[in-house]
């Protein structure tokens, strides 16, 4: 059975602390990608990575900071905590084609920064 | 601008019945993808459908369907015999294909909230 973890499912930080979102696949996917819904918003991409080592940013990436050293491992760091990182943050993977078509989620992390 | 667009923020509808979500979408690709995503308010999100641009028939899932209009672009869900267990956020997707540099990410919607009535 396909699996995508992620490391917490609630958090809750205080402004200015550093945090460490953690995410594993076990599928052998090359893609993941980090997510943030929010109310109305819908889904938006914060980063992603085809390879380890290799990410690209996303459509929202300010704030944030990822790293990929394994390949069923892709965190997302939060350098110093803001109320206005409060959100879900998602989880995702794929594999590296076209015809790979299925993003695979993770059961998601709700932020709370206070 | 808005990629994929749901137009409707909230429906409602009557358990067995059928129900359409809407969803529109811009992209300049000939090759993308479609896809339809449940999230339930446990938060999850739960991959529904999926239809190729290429792909000449319309999707099917069990008691779900895509109504693909290429020309027209949109992708309409349709849920058949609605259940009180489809009581749900359902997300609207596109994967954009060679002109993409996101990696085949997934471009959103806002989502349609569908809660079913007995």
């Amino acid at each position: 059975d396909v699996k995508v973890t992620q490391s917490s499912r609630y958090l809750v930080k205080r402004t200015g602390e550093k945090v460490f979102l953690e995410c594993v696949q076990d599928m052998d996917h090359e893609n993941m990608f980090w997510y943030r819904q929010d109310p109305g918003l819908g889904l938006r991409l914060i980063y992603f990575s085809y390879d380890v080592k290799m990410k690209e940013k996303g459509d929202i990436p300010e704030g944030y900071s990822v790293s990929r050293e394994k390949k069923e491992r892709f965190s997302l760091i939060l350098e110093s905590a803001s109320t206005n990182q409060t959100s879900m943050y998602l989880c995702a993977s794929s594999l590296l084609s076209e015809a790979g078509y299925e993003q695979y989620f993770g059961p998601g992390t709700r932020l709370t920064v206070t | 601008a808005q990629k994929i667009t749901q137009t409707q923020p909230g429906m409602f509808v009557q358990e067995k019945e059928a129900v359409t979500l809407d969803c529109t979408y811009d992209t300049s690709d000939q090759s993308y993808g479609l896809f339809w995503y449940k999230q339930p308010s446990s938060g999850e999100m739960i991959f529904l459908i999926y239809q190729g641009s290429y792909d000449e028939q319309n999707a099917t899932e069990g008691r779900y369907s895509l109504n693909f209009q290429k020309a027209r672009k949109s992708a309409n869900l349709v849920i058949s015999a609605s259940q009180l267990g489809d009581s749900a956020m359902y997300f609207c997707a596109m994967r954009e294909g060679a002109t993409s540099n996101s990696g085949y990410a997934l471009n959103f919607g806002k989502g349609t909230s569908l809660l079913v009535t007995p």
